[in-house]
C-alpha cells in the first residue's frame, strides 16, 4: 500500500538547520507530488511547500521562502525538507503528504517528525 | 492568501447526534479544491472529503460535505465514538494551500 515513512525526532539549537526525510513506498515515486505541512503543539496545520519528484520543481509558502528547501532523491524514493535559521517557534511536528497529479488534496500522510528547537 | 475560518471552534455533542461543521473562505474557492481532514491525538491528519463533496476511500457514508464559493459544510449524520476528533478544511488557490484553524468535536 502507499506509505510515507519519515525520519526520527530531532533536537536542534537556535540558528541551526534541520533536514527531515520522507521515504515513499507502494507506488511510483515520480508519479505524485510531495507536500510538507507543519503543526506546532496544540495548533493547526500550516502548509510549507511541495516538490514534483519527477521534475524537481518546487513551490514554497511565502512565509518560508528563503528558509526552506525541499529536494528529492529518486534513486531511493525519498523527499527531504530542510529548514534553516531555526528558532523556538519552529518547534513542531513536520509532516510529508502525497498529492496526485492534478489533485489538490493530500493523501496519504507520513507519520510526522517532531523537531524541537531549544538552547 | 485565502484565509479559511472554521466554526465553531469546539462542538460538544453526544454519540448518535448530528454534527455540522462550517468552513468559510475569505474569497471564493473552487469547489474541486476544497478538502476536509480528520485528526486524532498523536496521529497524522487523514483525508475525509475532497472536491467539497466526495468521500475518500474507506470513509463511511455518515460523513457528507457540501458547499460552494465561500461557504462549505461538513456533516456527520450520527456521531460514532471514533468520530470525536479535530476536523480541518483545506483549500488550494493562487499556487498555495491553506488550512482552517480546526473544529474540535468532543464528547458532551
Amino acid at each position: 500500500q502507499v506509505q510515507l515513512v519519515q525520519s526520527g525526532a530531532e533536537v536542534k539549537k537556535p540558528g541551526a538547520s534541520v533536514k527531515v526525510s520522507c521515504k515513499a513506498s507502494g507506488y511510483t515515486f515520480t508519479s505524485y507530488d510531495i507536500n510538507w505541512v507543519r503543526q506546532a503543539t496544540g495548533q493547526g496545520l500550516e502548509w510549507m511547500g511541495w516538490i514534483n519528484p519527477k521534475s524537481g520543481k518546487t513551490g514554497y509558502a511565502q512565509k518560508f521562502q528563503g528558509r526552506v528547501t525541499i529536494t528529492r532523491n529518486t534513486s531511493i524514493n525519498t523527499a527531504y525538507m530542510e529548514l534553516s535559521s531555526l528558532r523556538s517557534e519552529d518547534t513542531a511536528v513536520y509532516y510529508c503528504a502525497s498529492r496526485g497529479s492534478g489533485e489538490s488534496w493530500f493523501d496519504p500522510w507520513g507519520q510526522g517528525t517532531l523537531v524541537t528547537v531549544s538552547s | 492568501e485565502i484565509v479559511l475560518t472554521q466554526s465553531p471552534g469546539t462542538l460538544s455533542l453526544s454519540p448518535g447526534e448530528r454534527a455540522t461543521l462550517y468552513c468559510r473562505a475569505s474569497q471564493s474557492v473552487t469547489s474541486s479544491y476544497l478538502a476536509w481532514y480528520q485528526q486524532k491525538p498523536g496521529q497524522a491528519p487523514r483525508l475525509l472529503m475532497y472536491g467539497a463533496s466526495s468521500r475518500a476511500i474507506g470513509i463511511p457514508d455518515r460523513f457528507s460535505g457540501r458547499g460552494s464559493g465561500t461557504d462549505f459544510i461538513l456533516t456527520i449524520s450520527r456521531l460514532e465514538p471514533e468520530d470525536f476528533a479535530v476536523y480541518y478544511c483545506q483549500q488550494y488557490g493562487g499556487s498555495a494551500w491553506t488550512f482552517g484553524q480546526g473544529t474540535k468535536v468532543e464528547i458532551k
